[in-house]
């Protein structure tokens, strides 16, 4: 199946400070990326809907300008945590798709703000 | 709401066969899919289904849907150790294929 790297896979930050994550679809084009998160022991949860090109769509109940979008290219997407404090420690998951049946997920990004 | 509902632990026998259930809320769901998530890692996607399809086989996984009953369930085999793991459901909202509405999740054990 086709492959979607993330990176980094865990990160400790302090908080106050932002932070980047990165989603790449590796050998295929995706126009749509999503962004998820996990909290410990829960379910994902998605954040937003990732366009190339054009803005974001975020979920109700998820900050715009805390967790910035940017799909500049057809393979990259990067969620940005700013000013992050330890209540953004989570499990972040990218996926992407390359409009078949199924979503490719990445490794994921364990967050860490301390 | 989207609330995807599902047992929160499964403890089985290796050799037994396991049978986790989902109940999910959005009936134009194109798909439903079927994830793996083990400790600390990203999703594996196990096997999905078409909502115009009521039993989908693929090696030890049996998927069955009801449609009626918005019921979805997967069945495991033969159950392995390496089958631990936690295992969600999700449903495509509004038919829009790759966003998904993950299940709360259901934690397999499997003793020796």
């Amino acid at each position: 199946g086709a492959v979607v790297s993330q990176h980094p896979s865990r990160v400790i930050c302090k908080s106050g400070t932002s932070v980047k994550i990165e989603c790449r679809s590796l050998d295929f084009q995706a126009t749509t990326m999503f962004w998820y998160r996990q909290f410990p022991k829960q379910s994902l949860m998605l954040m937003a809907t990732s366009n190339e090109g054009s803005k974001a769509t975020y979920e109700q109940g998820v900050e715009k300008d805390k967790f910035l979008i940017n799909h500049a290219s057809l393979t990259l997407s990067t969620l940005t945590v700013t000013s992050a404090h330890p209540e953004d420690s989570s499990f972040y998951i990218c996926s992407a798709s390359d409009r078949g049946t199924e979503a490719f997920f990445g490794q994921g990004t364990r967050l860490t703000v301390v | 709401g989207e609330d995807v509902e599902q047992s929160l632990f499964l403890s089985v026998r290796e050799g037994d066969s396991s049978v986790i259930n989902c109940t999910y809320t959005d009936s134009s769901s194109t798909y439903l899919y079927w994830y793996k998530q083990e400790p600390g890692a990203g999703l594996q996607l196990l096997t999905y289904i078409f909502s115009n399809m009521d039993m989908k086989q693929d090696q030890r996984l049996t998927v069955l849907l009801n449609k009626k009953d918005k019921h979805l369930s997967l069945r495991i085999a033969d159950t392995q150790t390496g089958d631990s793991a936690i295992y969600f459901c999700a449903e495509s909202p509004g038919g829009a294929t790759n966003k998904l509405i993950f299940g709360t999740g259901t934690l397999l054990a499997v003793q020796p």
